[in-house]
């Protein structure tokens, strides 16, 4: 079946540093779409990357959809405490979406 | 305030028990979504539906019922048959055409007595 695979699955970093995830799947997508579950809470919506290669950024956070629709990474740079929680990718197949196994983010004051 | 609301925030079933997650809209989306987490895992979904009075199959159906007789509510039923069915269940709406974001509610805990 339709897998998303992403990693790690936990990090760990200092106050400052950056953090990437990054996200495989088996087959091509028509889009892919972030999301950050803070501890406790639900899924909110990041953003969205439909094109080929389409880069997007909101402030410290950058999003990549590769050239062959099959993976997509998320960089924070300069970590704030803020930023704790664990994000999810979401992959578009047809009608569904097929989520990630997350990346849990710990940030250390 | 628009939004999706999920009851109750925590519900314990018993052996055998048949239980009702609730899920309702008022943000006049036409799709909604049930999925399931556990710990350590992504999302899977369980049920969706686009429009009132259809529903689909996710990839964990089995052990799981679905309603959709009115477009803001999206009931799911956990049956005895669904032998392991702790876990933090999401529901979620969008609005249907291609690549839409999810909203999704503040989720029900369910847990095994």
């Amino acid at each position: 079946g339709q897998q998303v695979m992403q990693i790690p699955q936990y990090q760990h970093v200092q106050e400052g540093e950056d953090f990437t995830t990054y996200c495989n799947s088996s087959t091509t997508l028509s889009n892919i779409q972030w999301y950050k579950q803070r501890p406790g809470g639900h899924p909110v919506f990041l953003i969205q990357l439909v094109k080929s290669g389409e880069v997007k950024k909101q402030k410290r956070l950058t999003f990549q959809f590769g050239e062959a629709k099959k993976n997509s990474s998320l960089h924070i740079t300069a970590t704030q405490t803020t930023d704790v929680g664990t994000y999810f990718c979401a992959g578009r197949v047809g009608n569904q979406f097929y989520f990630g196994t997350g990346t849990s983010l710990t940030v250390i004051p | 305030d628009g939004g999706i609301t999920q009851s109750p925030k925590y519900l314990f079933r018993k052996e055998g028990q048949n239980v009702t997650l609730s899920c309702e809209q008022n943000l006049n989306h036409d799709a909604m979504y049930w999925y399931r987490q556990d710990p350590g895992q992504g999302l899977r979904l369980i049920y969706y539906s686009q429009i009132v009075n259809d529903f689909q199959k996710g990839d964990i159906a089995e052990g799981y019922s679905v309603s959709r007789e009115k477009k803001e509510s999206f009931p799911l039923t956990v049956t005895s048959a669904q032998k392991n069915p702790t876990a933090f269940y999401l529901c979620a709406s969008s609005i249907p055409g291609g690549g839409e974001k999810l909203f999704f509610g503040s989720g029900t805990q369910l847990s095994v007595l």
